[in-house]
């Protein structure tokens, strides 16, 4: 069966420090993909990144960066000098194979992360 | 770009009522699914389709129907409202098999509240 484990439920930081969201997967595939994906406050979801299983290089995009190891299978998310505006709730979510062909996403239940003034 | 248009936004119901959430995408994406969001559970998975006249079940399917006559348009129909289906309700689409190069794309949400 598949899962996603994000095992911080709520975060705080003080606005400019950074913050490291954790992922844990578990997938029989060979083949998978990971995805985080940003709920802020309105309700919407943003989607940030996509990572496959053949590449572990680490991502960095502004001042958000992925560490992605197959060895713990854990894909990680980190906000470098945190602002206000990324208060939101994160999803880590993994691609699955539901049958016929078909895949879907498996989500974590996602990690409030709350950046005080 | 509407993207993936979820409505209503809001919606009160009494418990046995029954009703539809429309969706609806005009990106021309063969994929679309049905999630419920619920507190402490993350999304979970409810019907998917992966092209006109094809839907299947997810992980939690039950009390919800759907159909897909269009590559455009994706109802969730709920027969008998329970207040177990309280919740915030997102549609989501992509080109192929969500995951392999493509994102799924979200709606922004119904919220339903069963009394």
């Amino acid at each position: 069966a598949q899962k996603v484990t994000q095992a911080q439920t709520e975060i705080s930081v003080v606005e400019k420090e950074d913050v490291t969201l954790d992922c844990v997967y578990e997938t029989r595939d060979t083949t998978y993909y990971l995805f985080w994906y940003k709920q802020p406050p309105s309700g919407e979801l943003v989607f940030l990144i996509r990572r496959n299983s053949f590449d572990e290089q680490n991502e960095i995009s502004g001042r958000y960066s992925w560490n992605f190891q197959k060895s713990t299978s854990s894909f990680n998310f980190t906000i470098t000098a945190s602002q206000v505006v990324d208060s939101a709730v994160y999803f880590c979510a993994l691609r699955s194979y539901s049958g016929a062909g078909s895949y879907q996403l498996t989500f974590g239940k996602g990690t409030k992360l709350s950046v005080i003034p | 770009n509407a993207g993936v248009t979820q409505t209503p936004k809001f919606q009160v119901l009494k418990t046995g009522q029954s009703m539809t959430l429309q969706c609806a995408q005009d990106m021309n994406h063969e994929y679309m699914s049905w999630y419920r969001q619920d507190p402490g559970m993350g999304l979970r998975l409810i019907h998917y389709s992966v092209g006109a006249g094809i839907t299947d079940q997810g992980e939690v399917p039950n009390g919800y129907n759907v159909s897909r006559s269009t590559t455009e348009d994706f109802p969730l129909r709920l027969l008998s409202a329970a207040p177990s289906q309280t919740s915030v309700y997102f549609c989501a689409s992509s080109y192929s098999n969500p995951g392999s190069n493509q994102p799924q794309h979200f709606g922004d949400g119904t919220r339903l509240s069963i009394l």
